[in-house]
């Protein structure tokens, strides 16, 4: 159980495109998701924090306009990259937290290369 | 949430018991201790978390001091696929307001050898 699914696992994109990210928790509901980002030998970064239906939470220094998150569903969040440039090149992870539990459970994560 | 310490790399041979260490020295009452680890280009796998009293699941072992300011994820027979770094996280259980996100540290780097 708790299973949760990143999608695509890998994305090549071009300077300047957008990409969109899906995350689903597979056998569970989630109230809140949380995105993070990994560069090369680095730790996980929080980027926000996203609640279903309603607006995510940004952690310091994250552009909220760059990058979209939206929580439509129990299931379902989304991470658009918009305007990708090659220093957003990165691993990008989610979690869930089921609505039951305060645990988080992690996606596969998904490797974001912009050329 | 508390900063935590760990030896940024260990080995350990494959079949022995790896134990890899944390420091929490500024643990807070109510924080619990969390262990994550990731393996190359995966996300973070949970393992095992407490609050006081010591702790053992299918995967691990977790051993908190007394006064809790340290704790070791003891994993009792290592293989060559629990290579990955380790994750000592600690938390408030719920912190509510949506300030949940986890804050990873550098983690230790664990290598089991053949």
């Amino acid at each position: 159980g708790a299973v949760v699914s990143q999608h695509p696992s890998r994305v090549i994109c071009k300077s300047g495109t957008s990409v969109k990210i899906e995350c689903r928790s597979l056998d569970f509901q989630a109230t809140t998701m949380f995105w993070y980002r990994q560069f090369p030998k680095k730790s996980l970064m929080l980027m926000a924090t996203s609640n279903e239906g309603s607006k995510a939470t940004y952690e310091q220094g994250v552009e909220k306009d760059k990058f979209l998150i939206n929580h439509a569903s129990l299931t379902l969040s989304t991470l658009t990259v918009t305007s990708a440039h090659p220093e957003d090149s990165s691993f990008y992870i989610c979690s869930a937290r089921p609505q039951t539990g305060y645990e988080q459970y992690f996606g596969p994560g998904t490797r974001l290369t912009v050329t | 949430d508390a900063k935590t310490t760990q030896p940024p790399s260990m080995d350990c041979a494959e079949g022995r018991a790896a134990n890899l260490p944390c420091n929490h020295s500024t643990i807070s009452g109510n924080e619990y201790v969390y262990w994550y680890r990731q393996i190359h280009s995966q996300g973070p796998q949970y393992i095992i978390h407490g609050l006081k009293n010591n702790e053992t699941n299918e995967m691990a072992s977790l051993i908190i001091t007394e006064d809790r300011k340290s704790s070791t994820l003891i994993l009792p027979h290592a293989t060559l696929r629990d290579t990955a770094v380790y994750y000592c996280i600690v938390r408030v259980l719920f912190s509510g307001g949506g300030a949940d996100g986890l804050t990873f540290g550098k983690g230790t780097h664990l290598i089991i050898q053949p």
